[in-house]
């Protein structure tokens, strides 16, 4: 069964830093691209960041290039989202995602169930 | 920068009736369009791929549609379970996305 676990979310104050994780198992990680996505309270979805199966090739949104951070450890099987300088508009519940499906273009066929970023003074 | 813009934003039906909920990209994303579910609490699930395709252990009753820059999702018959919100996502210049803001279908 493929399953996404992420952590490392909480309460940091702008301007802070945090780490999240995602934990992947149930399939081969090392041969999928992923993704994280976030969703601010109450609101839609938001792409944040694609990384390759190899590491390769790295995506931000606009929203978040300079001040984030993608990476992953195939050895691990695990995804990172290091994220600095944090913004009150950063708090959302941060999903990672595997990239799969589709016969011309990935999209997202499982997710994680999110872990909560909250940025406040 | 590609925009999807979903309508209406809420859909009040009962059980038994038809929804038809549309998503509209600023410009074409040809086929490579996706709907997703998302019950409160919960992540998304992926429903439809490629515009059209069902994806695995998908009702028949989610049916998509449309091309180019007009797209339509289709629940033929509501069950309870199918009150949510829907979300539409393009991936024309893949590896990025984006997302509509979302269709919530509410219970009249």
């Amino acid at each position: 069964e493929v399953q996404l676990v992420e952590s490392g979310g909480g309460l940091v104050q702008p301007g802070g830093s945090l780490r999240l994780s995602c934990a992947a198992s149930g399939f081969t990680f090392s041969s999928y691209s992923m993704n994280w996505v976030r969703q601010a309270p109450g609101k839609g979805l938001e792409w944040v960041s694609y990384i390759s199966s190899s590491s390769s090739t790295i995506y931000y949104a606009d929203s978040v290039k300079g001040r984030f951070t993608i990476s992953r450890d195939n050895a691990k099987n695990s995804l990172y989202l290091q994220m600095n300088s944090l913004r009150d508009e950063d708090t959302a519940v941060y999903y990672c995602a595997r990239e799969d499906y589709g016969d011309y273009v990935p999209y997202f066929d499982y997710w994680g169930q999110g872990t909560l970023v909250t940025v406040s003074s | 920068e590609i925009v999807l813009t979903q309508s209406p934003a809420t859909l009040s039906l009962s059980p038994g009736e038809r929804a038809t909920l549309s998503c509209r990209a600023s410009q074409s994303v040809s086929s490579y369009l996706a709907w997703y579910q998302q019950k409160p609490g919960q992540a998304p699930r992926l429903l439809i791929y490629d515009a059209s395709n069902r994806a695995t252990g998908i009702p028949a009753r989610f049916s998509g549609s449309g091309s180019g820059t007009d797209f339509t999702l289709t629940i033929s018959s509501l069950e309870p379970e199918d009150f949510a919100v829907y979300y539409c996502q393009q991936r024309s210049n893949w590896p990025r996305s984006a997302f509509g803001g979302g269709t919530k279908v509410e219970i009249k």
